[in-house]
């Protein structure tokens, strides 16, 4: 069973659409990140919630929405997308204690045309 | 605020061979420190982390890593390298409000 998990894997798109990504796990965690990693490979976080509850948010445009239903599904929304947006997103989740491991999903590659 | 240097964007090593990752970083208080791993095309992969106690910690694939409080180094290293483990690997420092900070990442080539 996969841990945590990504929809779409590729996504493409023109500029000025509107798109989600989806985000679930089923480790029971109760934090969830989304990251966003540049054509450099250079990973940045974006956003974390606990429970629910916007902790994290790292200076992304009000383009950018996370959304939670649930402790379990965290989804990205993104509305008028620029060629900027490329990149990967990558979304993790862990238990709320410091230190704790952060589990990733396998990435979605998101191509703004 | 807290940040990570990745000296060696890119190493190439020969299979069979021994390998070190070198990883600075910058925080006032004791950090918790991770090496993930990423293969091509695929997601971050947890290979070690130091959260207290013993510097040198053991890790999965036969890695190694050893926290270096007077260096502020967390160095990755390997005895032996084999082909598979060609891929992108970062190195990450994580605060008190669970929030990871990414070194740039160095990407391995094995040669056969």
């Amino acid at each position: 069973d996969t841990a945590v998990s990504q929809t779409p894997k590729y996504l493409v798109t023109q500029m000025g659409n509107d798109k989600s990504i989806k985000c679930e796990q089923n480790l029971g965690h109760d934090t969830m990140y989304w990251y966003k990693q540049d054509s450099k490979k250079f990973l940045k976080i974006m956003f974390s919630y606990n429970n629910k509850e916007l902790i994290i948010n790292e200076t992304v445009p009000n383009r950018f929405s996370p959304k939670s239903p649930d402790k379990a599904h965290l989804n990205l929304h993104i509305n008028s997308l620029e060629l900027g947006d490329s990149a990967v997103y990558f979304c993790a989740s862990s238990q709320s204690q410091v230190g704790e491991t952060q589990y990733f999903g396998p990435g979605t590659r998101l191509l703004v045309l | 605020a807290q940040s990570v240097t990745q000296p060696d964007i890119h190493i190439t090593v020969s299979e069979g061979a021994s390998l070190e990752l070198r990883c600075n970083y910058s925080y006032g208080a004791t950090p918790y420190l991770f090496w993930y791993v990423q293969s091509p095309g695929q997601g971050l992969q947890l290979l070690l982390k130091y959260f207290s106690g013993d510097t040198l910690v053991q890790g999965i694939k036969g890695f190694e890593a050893e926290f270096k409080r007077s260096q502020s180094s967390f160095n990755l290293r390997k005895p032996s390298v084999h082909w598979s483990d060609a891929a992108e690997y970062f190195c990450a420092v994580g605060d008190n409000t669970d929030k990871l900070i990414f070194g740039t990442g160095t990407r391995l080539q094995v040669f056969p």
